[in-house]
């Protein structure tokens, strides 16, 4: 496609419930990356991925964080038994290559409430 | 301590003004991004620099990697500049970026 998609681009759950958050790269771009915006707060990396390897994971929170990527393509966060402080807006982003050497191109996000 | 600091954390200008934000960092890095994040939300790659100076239109980035310094300029700045631009870093064989809070610049008409 001609950008990143995420979808959904809003998600209410109730807490304790398990969510699937999904990014559709640009076609061709091998990196891929996720983060997190808690309201009025900057940015934080969760994790990336080089083509489906996940090299680093450092950022994901706690171990009810889990991502995968499939075909170089799409890929999933899922956050299981969500709690309150899981509510942020979840940004992916893809680059055609590491460093962002040629870039980052965002994704316009999806808004999880946790409730 | 933040391993990133920007300043100013707001900033209001008169459209046409001359915009300068900084950005300090603490660790050594291989990358220093500017990103800008308009109100609705949505991300923009400005620049990705290692060393020197990099020219978009009326986007100047600089960095001094002796110092841990980059400023991002603005020339004849104008009400669609109105974003948060923030700054993040990368680290030696690290794809992780860590980000500073953002400036969030406002021109007024």
């Amino acid at each position: 496609g001609a950008g990143v998609s995420q979808s959904p681009s809003n998600k209410v759950t109730e807490k304790g419930k398990d969510v699937e958050l999904r990014c559709d790269p640009i076609s061709g771009h091998t990196a891929l990356y996720w983060y997190r915006q808690r309201l009025g707060q900057g940015l934080e990396f969760l994790i990336y991925f080089q083509g489906n390897s996940a090299p680093d994971k450092s950022g994901l929170p706690s171990d009810r964080f889990s991502a995968e990527r499939t075909g170089e393509s799409v890929s999933t966060l899922t956050i299981q038994r969500t709690q309150q402080e899981d509510s942020a807006v979840y940004l992916c982003a893809s680059s055609l290559a590491l460093r962002g050497y040629y870039g980052y191109t965002f994704g316009s996000g999806t808004r999880l409430t946790v409730v | 301590k933040n391993e990133v600091e920007q300043s100013p954390q707001n900033l209001t200008a008169q459209e046409g003004e001359f915009i300068t934000i900084n950005c300090s960092y603490s660790v050594g890095i291989s990358a220093l991004h500017w990103l800008q994040q308009h109100p609705g939300g949505g991300i923009v790659s400005l620049f990705m620099l290692s060393s020197g100076k990099k020219k978009h239109g009326r986007l100047i980035a600089t960095i001094n990697i002796q110092e841990k310094h980059s400023s991002l300029h603005i020339t004849a700045s104008h009400p669609r500049d109105s974003a948060v631009y923030i700054c993040a870093v990368s680290g030696f064989g690290n794809e992780k970026l860590t980000f500073g809070t953002g400036t969030r610049l406002t021109i007024i008409p």
